[in-house]
């Protein structure tokens, strides 16, 4: 089974649905991230948490929140989708002492 | 303002050959350095990866080279195989900031028969 899942793993919604994005992990890790991919702009991180009780903006939060509901769930929302949010968003974990990030297999979004 | 920046957004290379991807970066404060790779409908899978305080780290067919002074990184694959087609990702982590990572844009890499 997969450390990290990411449901649904493809979306598409129309312009003002709200959407949430769902993130559920069994690698133990406190710390989730949430990544959104574009053609030619690589990963740019949306939100992220250090533990249940600490959510923290990225890059590109606007227009997005988040929900951590327990160490292995994060849930991400786009209250009012709008067609520039259509992307391939990320789900990744790391424990305290690592940089290194392990990342669910991603779902795509369309809003149109 | 891109931090991590891989100017070239593809690369075709043959099979044995040597593949070597590279990276630049603008913030000073970046110590740690990773390199991921991503196959289609796959999210990235973490390959390699450096601290500030060495040059050069290796795995089997992987090193990879950090130029401090540069601010320049790059990842060597010897010798490519088919297997190894996928976009790879350079990211770096700044001091202080745990394992929250800047990403660059990706490089898709093509290694050809």
């Amino acid at each position: 089974d997969a450390d990290v899942t990411q449901t649904p793993r493809n979306r598409i919604t129309k312009t003002g649905k709200r959407i949430m994005l769902e993130c559920s992990q069994t690698k133990g890790h406190d710390r989730m991230y949430w990544y959104r991919q574009d053609p030619g702009l690589g990963l740019r991180l949306i939100y992220y948490s250090f533990d249940v009780k600490d959510i923290n903006k990225g890059e590109i939060s606007d227009g997005y929140s988040v929900s951590r509901q327990a160490q292995a769930k994060f849930s991400l929302s786009l209250e009012s989708a709008i067609p520039n949010q259509t992307a391939l968003y990320f789900c990744a974990t790391s424990d305290y002492y690592s940089n290194e990030q392990f990342f669910g297999p991603g779902t795509r979004l369309t809003v149109l | 303002d891109q931090q991590v920046k891989q100017n070239s957004p593809s690369l075709s290379v043959q099979e044995g050959r040597i593949s070597i991807l590279n990276c630049d970066y603008t913030n000073s404060m970046f110590d740690y350095f990773l390199w991921y790779k991503k196959y289609p409908a796959e999210g990235p899978t973490f390959l390699i990866s450096i601290s500030s305080i060495k040059d050069k780290n290796e795995d089997g067919r992987f090193t990879v080279f950090l130029n401090k002074s540069a601010k320049h990184l790059s990842l060597h694959i010897v010798p490519s195989q088919p297997g190894d087609s996928a976009v790879y990702f350079c990211a770096a982590s700044e001091a202080g900031t745990a394992s929250k990572l800047t990403f660059g844009t990706g490089t898709r890499l093509q290694v050809t028969l």
